[in-house]
């Protein structure tokens, strides 16, 4: 089983609407949550931390949850330029830094 | 300044020749990491340097040899490498807590990478 696992999508969504998925993890002692973004041909770029209580940043909300070991993220009002893969990031404490990446979800925004 | 600098953006390399990355930070992190992605695939781990000494090394080949010259440089150096290591090289970094203890591990910001391909 892999250590992170994301649905792949694609999720091809019109402008204004709200998307959202998941990500899975599969060591329950993950200890650090985050997502990602990261454009065609270009580095990740951090797009949020994700908080046990959960944590919104404009149109972008994060949830955690431990007990069914996931997190998600819900993009609102989404624009054209909000089209880019989603990584989940996963760390576990015991792992000595390692950062585990799930597979990525891509979000297409139509006009 | 959350910048990680990575130079250069793009290198081609005959399979003979012996070339090195460069990745530089100054956020004061003290983990230090090289990933390695091809096409439409997440980042995949390579190594992580924990305060300047190797941590992790996922069972890369010789032909890539990471150094860690002090805790704002992390280098690979490549050799003999194979067309099928041509990807994206990402480096990344991100302060660290011992292992054991602290308050964990904060996010990790990447370089812009460096395009190699191998001819």
């Amino acid at each position: 089983r892999k250590e992170v696992e994301q649905d792949p999508g694609p999720f091809n969504v019109p402008e204004g609407a709200t998307v959202a998925f998941n990500c899975t993890y599969s060591n329950s002692a993950s200890q650090s949550f985050f997502w990602y973004r990261q454009d065609c041909r270009k580095e990740p770029k951090l797009l949020m931390s994700v908080y046990s209580s959960g944590n919104e940043d404009g149109r972008f909300t994060a949830q955690l949850n431990r007990a069914s070991q996931y997190i998600s993220l819900l993009i609102r009002d989404s624009k054209l330029s909000d089209s880019a893969t989603y990584l989940c990031v996963v760390i576990v404490r015991s792992n000595d830094y390692k950062l585990s990446f799930g597979a990525g979800t891509t979000v297409t925004v139509r006009a | 300044d959350t910048e990680v600098t990575q130079t250069p953006k793009h290198l081609v390399m005959g399979m003979t020749n012996k070339k090195s990355l460069k990745c530089e930070q100054h956020m004061g992190h003290r983990a230090m990491y090289w990933y390695k992605q091809k096409a439409k695939k997440p980042p995949e781990l390579m190594f992580v340097y924990s305060y300047e000494k190797l941590s992790i090394n996922e069972s890369v080949p010789s032909r890539f040899s990471p150094e860690c010259p002090n805790s704002s440089l992390l280098n690979l150096h490549l050799h003999a490498l194979q067309p099928e290591d041509s990807a994206l090289y990402l480096c990344a970094s991100s302060q660290a807590s011992p292992a054991g203890g602290g308050r964990g591990h904060t996010e990790a910001f990447f370089g812009q990478g460096t395009r190699l391909t191998v001819v």
